[in-house]
C-alpha cells in the first residue's frame, strides 16, 4: 500500500488477555519501528527491526511485550497479560533504513484500551 | 543520550498569522537529524519537515520552515500564513545518523489556530 498500515484501529482487550497487533509498512522499507504513545505525550520508542531481526529492543517495557517479523516485511506486536497501564496508541513506522537520515513514516496506529 | 525540549505546551493563533514552535534538543553525537511532526486529532503522525546536522541552510517546504541554530542547539519550527487546518499537536524530534536511527521526540506543542 501507500502508507503505513495498521490493524486494530482500536481494540478493547480485558485485563489478563493476550493482543496482537499488526503492521505492515511502507513496500521496500527495511527498517520498521515500534511506538508507544501515551495520553498527552510524545511517542516513546519501542523496538526497531531492520529486515526479519529486531536489531534494537531495549524500549520493551518487559518480558510481557514481544515483536516479530518473520519475513522482514509486516510485523506483529504481541502483549501478553495485559495490564491496564497498557493503554496507549501503538504507532508502527517504517523507513527506507539506508546509510544517512532517513524520513521515518508512521502508520495511524492501534488504540488499545485495557479495561 | 538524546533529549528533545518542547517548552510550549499551547500555542494560540489568529488565522493567517505566521507562528513559530520551539525545540530545544541536547545530544553529543556530531551527526543528526531534526523532524518535526504534526498529529491531528485523528492520532496519525504526518512528517513535515527535516533538517540535518550539517546542512548548511534552512529547510523549508512549502508554508513549513526549520530555524535551525546549531550553536543554540535550537530547531524551531516556522508555520507561515497559518489555516485553521494547521490545528494540531506538533512534535520535535532527533535521529542519531547511526545505529537504530531511531526517533527521539520531545512532549509536544498544541497548536490552535483561531478564526
Amino acid at each position: 500500500g501507500a502508507g503505513v498500515s495498521q490493524t486494530p484501529s482500536n481494540k478493547v482487550t480485558e485485563k489478563g488477555k493476550y493482543v496482537e497487533l499488526r503492521c505492515d509498512p511502507i513496500s521496500g522499507h527495511t527498517a520498521l519501528y515500534w511506538y508507544r504513545q501515551s495520553l498527552g505525550q510524545g511517542p516513546e520508542f519501542l523496538i526497531y527491526f531492520q529486515g526479519t531481526g529486531a536489531a534494537d529492543d531495549s524500549g520493551l517495557p518487559n518480558d510481557r511485550f514481544f515483536a516479530v517479523r518473520p519475513e522482514g516485511s509486516v510485523s506483529t506486536l504481541k502483549i501478553q497479560r495485559t495490564e491496564r497501564g497498557d493503554s496507549a496508541v501503538y504507532l508502527c513506522a517504517s523507513s527506507l533504513g539506508t546509510g544517512g537520515l532517513n524520513t521515518i513514516y508512521f502508520g495511524e496506529g492501534s488504540w488499545l484500551t485495557v479495561v | 543520550a538524546q533529549k528533545i525540549t518542547q517548552t510550549q505546551p499551547g500555542m494560540f493563533v489568529q488565522e493567517k498569522e505566521a507562528v513559530t514552535l520551539d525545540c530545544t534538543y541536547d545530544t553529543s553525537d556530531p551527526s543528526y537529524g531534526l523532524f518535526w511532526y504534526k498529529q491531528p486529532s485523528s492520532g496519525e503522525m504526518i512528517f513535515l519537515i527535516y533538517q540535518g546536522s550539517y546542512d548548511q541552510q534552512n529547510a523549508t517546504e512549502g508554508r513549513y520552515s526549520l530555524n535551525f541554530q546549531k550553536a543554540r542547539k535550537s530547531a524551531n519550527l516556522v508555520i507561515s500564513a497559518s489555516q485553521l487546518g494547521d490545528s494540531a499537536m506538533y512534535f520535535c524530534a532527533m535521529q542519531i545518523i547511526q545505529g537504530a536511527q531511531k526517533l527521539v521526540f520531545g512532549q509536544g506543542t498544541r497548536l490552535t489556530i483561531n478564526p
